[in-house]
C-alpha cells in the first residue's frame, strides 16, 4: 500500500524567510509524485509532477525535488499570498490502469506579512 | 487548459433528500474521473474512480448504492448522494485526467453539501 506523509503540519514564516516542506513516501513502484496547493473552501491547484529522484522543477518561488524516499517543496523568499496548504501525492504502479493518487494530509503554510 | 468546473458550488438539503453534484471538464476530454471527500483540516479521501461509459469502481468502505456515480460522457460526471443524511455533509471535489496528460489530475472548485 502507498503512503504519504508530510512535515511539518503546520508552518508559520515570516515574509521573505525561505523554508522547506518535506514529504516522504513509500511506494512499490513510483509512477510520479505531485504536489498540489489547496486554498481555503477551493479543489487542489496542480503544481508540480516529478517522476524519477533527481527531478527538479521551479515555478516562481517554488522548487520541487525528489529523491528515492523523499520530496522536499522549497519555498524561496516567501509573501502572505504563498499562505495555503500544500498537498503531495504519490502514484503508484499499484493504481493500476485508474492511476489513482495516494495524498499526504498536507502542510499548512502560512506567511506573515 | 485543464479546466474542472463544479456545480453547485455549495448546496442545502434536508435529511433523506437527493443530491446532485455535476462535474464537467471544460478543455480536454476526461477518460477518467474521480471523486474525493474531504473533512476540514483533513486531506483528500477517494471515494470512487469513473471510466467513460463504464461502472464507477468504489474504495473500500464507500457505499455503491448511497454515492451513485455516472460518467455519461467524456466530459460530464456526476456524483448523487441519495438519502441525505447529517453525516453526509462534508466538501465534495472531482479530478479529471486525460488520455493524452496521463500523469496529472486536474480538480474542480468543490462542492460544499450541508445536510440538514
Amino acid at each position: 500500500e502507498d503512503q504519504v506523509t508530510q512535515s511539518p503540519e503546520a508552518l508559520r514564516l515570516q515574509e521573505g524567510e525561505s523554508s522547506s516542506l518535506n514529504c516522504s513516501y513509500t511506494v512499490s513502484g513510483l509512477r510520479g509524485l505531485f504536489w498540489y496547493r489547496q486554498d481555503p473552501g477551493k479543489g487542489p491547484e496542480f503544481l508540480f509532477t516529478l517522476y524519477s529522484a533527481g527531478e527538479e522543477k521551479e515555478k516562481e518561488r517554488l522548487k520541487a525535488t525528489l529523491t528515492k524516499k523523499e520530496s522536499f517543496l522549497h519555498i524561496t523568499a516567501p509573501k502572505p499570498e504563498d499562505s495555503a496548504t500544500y498537498l503531495c501525492a504519490v502514484q503508484g504502479i499499484s493504481s493500476g490502469s485508474a492511476r489513482q493518487l495516494t495524498f499526504g494530509s498536507g502542510t499548512q503554510l502560512t506567511v506573515l506579512p | 487548459g485543464a479546466v474542472v468546473s463544479q456545480h453547485p458550488s455549495w448546496v442545502i438539503c434536508k435529511s433523506g433528500t437527493s443530491v446532485k453534484i455535476e462535474c464537467r471538464s471544460l478543455d480536454f476530454q476526461a477518460t477518467t474521473m474521480f471523486w474525493y471527500r474531504q473533512f476540514p483540516k483533513q486531506s483528500l479521501m477517494l471515494m470512487a474512480t469513473s471510466n467513460e461509459g463504464s461502472k464507477a469502481t468504489y474504495e473500500q468502505g464507500v457505499e455503491k448504492d448511497k454515492f451513485l456515480i455516472n460518467h455519461a460522457s467524456l466530459t460530464l460526471s456526476t456524483l448523487t448522494v441519495t438519502s441525505a443524511h447529517p453525516e453526509d455533509s462534508s466538501f465534495y471535489i472531482c479530478s479529471a485526467r486525460g488520455a493524452v496528460s496521463w500523469a496529472e489530475q486536474y480538480f474542480g472548485p468543490g462542492t460544499r453539501l450541508t445536510v440538514t
